[in-house]
């Protein structure tokens, strides 16, 4: 069936450092990836996504990476600050047309001033 | 706010009671998306209108849970005879045309029943 896995559920990390969170789909045939950012209370923000045509997209200190053929794609964060503390979703297309996602279950992000 | 907009926002009901949720979409968007969302979970696809046609319901939808967008702006989703499994964050989200376009989400309704 259709399924996002997300890793790690929990990351701490040093305001400054890298944070990277990774995710594997289930179907061949999605081809959007979108990444969510939830802050406590608040609705779900489109950071950044990617479609399948391409392996690597960047904005900012945001990058996002898609490797096709083993169907995992990843999240970059460079140069972390407090308020990038939250927890991050990332989605992909389900098999239907209808443009549902399915998301994964969630990385909360701790950025330790 | 031209942003996705959900009332209210949060809900306390007691077991056995009807509730419904309203979702006021991005203006001409004409996909509308529902989602259950549980603490330390993503969201989870409930079902999915294109303009007042309801394309697609999930098998979490069950029969107690009724969706509608009679004029293909608005939607409504009603739960009845509400458990307390049923307390949940449901999420409302748009988009517009192509099935690769972006999903923006509302803020949601808080549902907790005792």
């Amino acid at each position: 069936g259709e399924n996002v896995e997300q890793h790690p559920s929990t990351l701490s990390v040093q305001e400054g450092d890298s944070a990277v969170i990774k995710c594997t789909y289930s179907d061949s045939a999605s081809n959007y990836f979108p990444w969510y950012k939830q802050e406590l209370g608040k609705r779900p923000q489109l950071i950044i996504d990617i479609r399948s045509n391409v392996g690597e997209k960047k904005d900012q200190r945001i990058a996002v990476t898609l490797n096709k053929t083993a169907k995992h794609f990843s999240l970059h964060i460079t140069e972390t600050q407090p308020e990038d503390s939250a927890v991050y979703f990332c989605a992909a297309f389900g098999s239907s047309n209808t443009g549902k996602l399915i998301f994964g279950q969630g990385t909360t992000l701790q950025v330790k001033p | 706010d031209t942003g996705v907009s959900q009332n209210p926002r949060h809900k306390i009901t007691k077991r056995g009671q009807n509730v419904t949720f309203r979702c006021d979409p991005i203006s001409e968007h004409n996909r509308l998306y529902w989602y259950r969302q549980t603490l330390g979970q993503g969201p989870e696809f409930l079902t999915y209108f294109q303009n007042e046609a309801q394309l697609e319901k999930s098998r979490l939808l069950s029969d107690r849970f009724s969706a509608e967008r009679p004029k293909g702006s608005f939607s409504t989703l009603e739960i009845q005879r509400t458990e307390q499994g049923d307390s949940a964050m449901y999420l409302c989200a748009s988009s517009q045309g192509a099935r690769a376009n972006i999903q923006y989400f509302g803020a949601g309704t808080r549902l907790s029943v005792l």
